[in-house]
């Protein structure tokens, strides 16, 4: 059971265009959620996060939106850079009880940005 | 962010030995840690969490004899694949709970494991 979904696999967009990459959860516990970017052969690199009582984080390019009615976040990346294409990955955590600060992980979407 | 090492970056060993992977929490002190591994083209999974001075908390399916976890101080937890066989060819890598930032957890580089 996918409790954390990344529906497309790959996502192709032109430089200087804006990025928009999705991510639905079906665990009405998650408070925190997170966006990874990871290259192949390398660890995943954080890039932002949001917590449930908020709509909105704002770093830089990146841009998280939480819509907790839908249990969507998109992660915008605008303008997109060539050096941005990498596989982009959705988590999700939860306080509950025996969590243990767990990360729930997406499948991933592989960006690519053309030059 | 925290700041991650992990040795070696890669390692070729035969089938029946076992090989330690380190992981190094270089800028703070780590009471958790996690070690995931992810085949070619798949997500992350996790295998366990490793606690400081506790056992390690392993996930459903991953064999705990097996994968062997020491976190023996606060900057240091250490895998080692036992009795390794071609299966467990893939690329290991550890993360580490700052507590500072909610759960974001940050990631070493990643160690890449092959069993002849």
């Amino acid at each position: 059971d996918q409790q954390v979904k990344q529906n497309s696999p790959s996502l192709s967009v032109q430089e200087g265009r804006i990025s928009i990459l999705n991510c639905d959860y079906t665990n009405s516990m998650f408070d925190y959620f997170l966006w990874y970017k990871k290259y192949p052969a390398e660890g995943p690199t954080f890039l932002i996060s949001i917590s449930s009582i908020k709509d909105k984080n704002e770093d830089g390019r990146f841009t998280v939106f939480l819509n907790k009615s839908a249990k969507h976040l998109s992660l915008h990346i605008v303008p997109s850079q060539p050096g941005d294409s990498a596989v982009y990955f959705c988590a999700a955590s939860g306080s509950w009880a025996g969590n243990n600060r767990k990360l729930i992980w997406g499948l991933g979407t592989s960006l690519a940005v053309n030059p | 962010g925290a700041v991650v090492s992990q040795h070696p970056s890669w390692v070729i060993c035969k089938s029946g030995t076992s090989v330690k992977i380190e992981c190094r929490s270089l800028d703070f002190q780590a009471t958790t840690m996690f070690w995931y591994r992810q085949f070619p083209k798949q997500s992350l999974m996790l295998m366990a969490t490793s606690n400081e001075g506790s056992k390690a908390t392993y996930e459903q399916g991953v064999e705990k004899d097996k994968f062997l976890i020491n976190h023996a101080s606060l900057t240091l937890s250490t895998l080692t694949v036992t009795s390794a066989h071609p299966e467990d060819s893939s690329f290991y890598i550890c993360s580490v709970f700052s507590g500072r930032e909610a759960d974001t957890q940050y990631f070493g580089p990643g160690t890449r494991l092959t069993v002849l």
